[in-house]
């Protein structure tokens, strides 16, 4: 039972443009949310995190939203850099995190 | 040190071999986390510790499968009996606070392969 869901395994995007990244839950008991992005050979490093009790999370380049009736985030990068190529997972908690399965984001100069 | 340390980074062990994955959290978090990553899939939870104390193994997919942190520190993974099925990236993260739900940090992982 995948309580978290990416349904995207991959997204290519223009540099300079805005890549959006979305995530599905099914359980309505999670009440924080987070982006984690992991380069080949490391570990997930954690991004932007949004509490359930708010709708939109922002920090420089990256904004999150929450849509808890569609039971729907998603994270935007806007503009794009080379350098955010990486795999994006979304997680979410309640007494522990639970990752989607991970979107691979490729921006092309 | 400035992260969660990991060792070994790479292990290769022979079907039916135990192993025993070391994991350094940073200096003073309380909280440590297991989590198991297949090839191509999101990190999956295996166990919990909050201090020495593990607060939850529901994650840990059999009896094989064995953790510690006799210390509140360092924590031990341990896989006996290794099976075809274990090889994946095993990751540790630790966090400053008493809950599951916050920002985690995590190592690098160590990458088992069981031939």
């Amino acid at each position: 039972d995948q309580q978290v869901k990416q349904n995207s395994p991959s997204l290519s995007v223009q540099e300079g443009r805005i890549s959006i990244l979305n995530c599905d839950y099914t359980n309505s008991m999670f009440d924080y949310f987070l982006w984690y992005k992991k380069y080949p050979a490391e570990g997930p490093t954690f991004l932007i995190s949004i509490s359930s009790i708010k709708d939109k999370n922002e920090d420089g380049r990256f904004t999150v939203f929450l849509n808890k009736s569609a039971k729907h985030l998603s994270l935007h990068i806007v503009p794009s850099q080379p350098g955010d190529s990486a795999v994006y997972f979304c997680a979410a908690s309640s007494a522990k995190l639970v990752f989607g399965q991970g979107t691979r984001l490729t921006i092309n100069p | 040190g400035a992260g969660v340390s990991q060792s070994p980074r790479y292990k290769v062990a022979k079907r039916g071999q135990d192993v025993a994955l070391r994991c350094d959290p940073i200096s003073g978090h309380v909280s440590l986390f297991w989590y198991q990553q297949a090839l191509g899939q999101g990190p999956e939870f295996l166990t919990y510790f909050q201090n020495e104390a593990q607060l939850d193994k529901s994650g840990l997919p059999s009896d094989r499968f064995f953790a510690e942190r006799p210390e509140g520190s360092v924590s031990t993974l341990k896989i006996q009996r290794t099976q075809q099925e274990d090889s994946a990236v095993y990751l540790c993260a630790s966090s400053l606070r008493r809950t599951g739900g916050e920002k985690l940090f995590f190592g690098s992982g160590t990458q088992l392969s069981v031939l």
